[in-house]
């Protein structure tokens, strides 16, 4: 499987900022996508990250709140916006290779808003 | 009835004993099933996955299916305290077309 890396792998932030998570994998893959993982929580899509094009956003997750970019088949960024303490989360990458449906997940980005 | 159910636990099983984790999904044109494993603190790494109907077996882990009851389960043979984790079953296909993650078992295995 692809060896996925992010960054940061943690940050505490203050209300009203913003933070960029990066995603970084190994080879190229054909999908990737954004997960939010609550405290003591499972897994919510946030959005798949198409190449070359905007976004798929789930339902109740919007661009101006989490804009995502993917310019190349191996990198994805995630921008979490204005936020707020409600979005203390980690938040995590996963990449599909297409051959199969299977998600490979990276290490997660734990994220505290103040 | 939410898409995918497990029961959150916490399961408690002896060391060496075989725990057994369940999962049923409400989506009968599901298509993909996905086992994973998530240590505190960690991200999910995936187990297993099976598509047909029946038994598929990797090391101490089996998985099964039977896509008539709507069911999956993991068994886990020999279970050692390093098994002790939260498990994730994902259901993928049907009228989503996406991953839909169950809330995990938290499984304990006692030494």
């Amino acid at each position: 499987s692809a060896v996925i890396s992010q960054k940061p792998s943690r940050d505490i932030c203050q209300r009203g900022t913003s933070l960029t998570i990066q995603c970084q994998v190994d080879s190229q893959v054909t999908m990737m996508f954004w997960y939010r993982q609550q405290p003591g929580q499972s897994l919510t899509l946030i959005a798949t990250a198409n190449q070359g094009s905007e976004a798929t956003y789930e339902s109740g997750f919007v661009i101006d709140k989490f804009p995502i970019s993917r310019p190349n088949l191996t990198f994805s960024t995630l921008t979490v916006s204005n936020m707020s303490p409600e979005d203390s989360s980690i938040y995590l990458c996963s990449v599909s290779t297409g051959a199969t449906d299977t998600q490979y997940f990276g290490p997660g980005t734990r994220l505290t808003v103040l | 009835q939410k898409e995918v159910e497990q029961n959150s636990g916490p399961l408690s099983v002896p060391e060496g004993a075989i725990a057994s984790l369940n999962c049923t999904y409400s989506d009968r044109g599901s298509q993909s099933f996905f086992w994973y494993r998530q240590y505190s603190g960690k991200s999910p790494e995936l187990i297993m996955f099976i598509y047909s109907n029946g038994d598929k077996e990797d090391g101490r882990f089996t998985a099964q299916l039977n896509k008539a009851s709507q069911y999956v389960s993991l068994l886990i043979r020999d279970s050692q305290p390093s098994d002790s984790a939260t498990y994730l079953c994902a259901v993928y296909g049907g009228a989503t077309n996406k991953l839909i993650f169950g809330t995990g078992t938290l499984l304990a295995v006692q030494p």
